[in-house]
């Protein structure tokens, strides 16, 4: 079956240091990978594709099929990336979304 | 477009009660779900629908019945509910198709309480 794994429930950083929450999966095929963000109140949205290979609000992520992970990363984090950040997989052939537990980060000032 | 809605935005239940949870979309999505949120377990996945009239079990279907007799509409109804039903329930809608966006659209969600 399908599975993604974020480890880490809480990752607490202070301002202007680097980022990089860790998703891994179980999956033969070949995945898409996404990641989405909730920020406080607000409802889950899309941050980045891995298809996309772009950068957003200056987070990436690279899917590295042979460790099975798509980590996200951030060089310099600020405040306002204080939020929940789900990782999630589409299976080929299939719509559905499966999504991690979730990892909240906490960026300290 | 208002995009994806839910109603209502908070419920307080009684064991044994039972009540419909309202999803609508406005942006002709073939694809809709719904999901519910827990703390330490994530999102997961109860029931989804390519179109009307087409729907299909997700990782934890029990204790949920849901229909789609219309794009837009794909009502998530609780049959008796049960104190392990609290939880926050957000529905999603995305489109499908070859020439078509992955992304998935997320409704503010629905937090209930069953006492």
């Amino acid at each position: 079956a399908q599975r993604v794994t974020q480890p880490e429930k809480l990752l607490s950083v202070f301002k202007g240091a680097p980022v990089e929450l860790k998703c891994n999966y179980s999956y033969s095929g070949s995945p898409e990978l996404f990641w989405y963000v909730q920020y406080s109140r607000q409802r889950l949205q899309l941050l980045l594709r891995h298809i996309s290979r772009e950068s957003i609000k200056g987070f990436t992520a690279d899917l590295n099929k042979g460790e099975t992970s798509f980590h996200l990363k951030k060089p310099f984090a600020q405040e306002e990336d204080s939020a929940m950040y789900y990782c999630a997989l589409r299976v080929s052939g299939f719509q559905k979304l499966v999504f991690g537990t979730g990892t909240r980060l906490l960026v300290s000032p | 477009n208002a995009g994806v809605t839910q109603t209502p935005k908070f419920q307080v239940l009684k064991t044994g009660q039972s009540m419909t949870l309202q999803c609508a979309q406005d942006m002709n999505h073939e694809y809709m779900s719904w999901y519910r949120q827990d703390p330490g377990m994530g999102l997961r996945l109860i029931h989804y629908s390519v179109g009307a009239g087409i729907t299909d079990q997700g990782e934890v279907p029990n204790g949920y019945n849901v229909s789609r007799s219309t794009t837009e509409d794909f009502p998530l109804r609780l049959l008796s509910a049960a104190p392990s039903q609290t939880s926050v329930y957000f529905c999603a809608s995305k489109k499908v198709g070859a020439d078509a966006s992955y992304e998935q659209y997320f409704g503010p969600g629905t937090r209930l309480t069953v006492t």
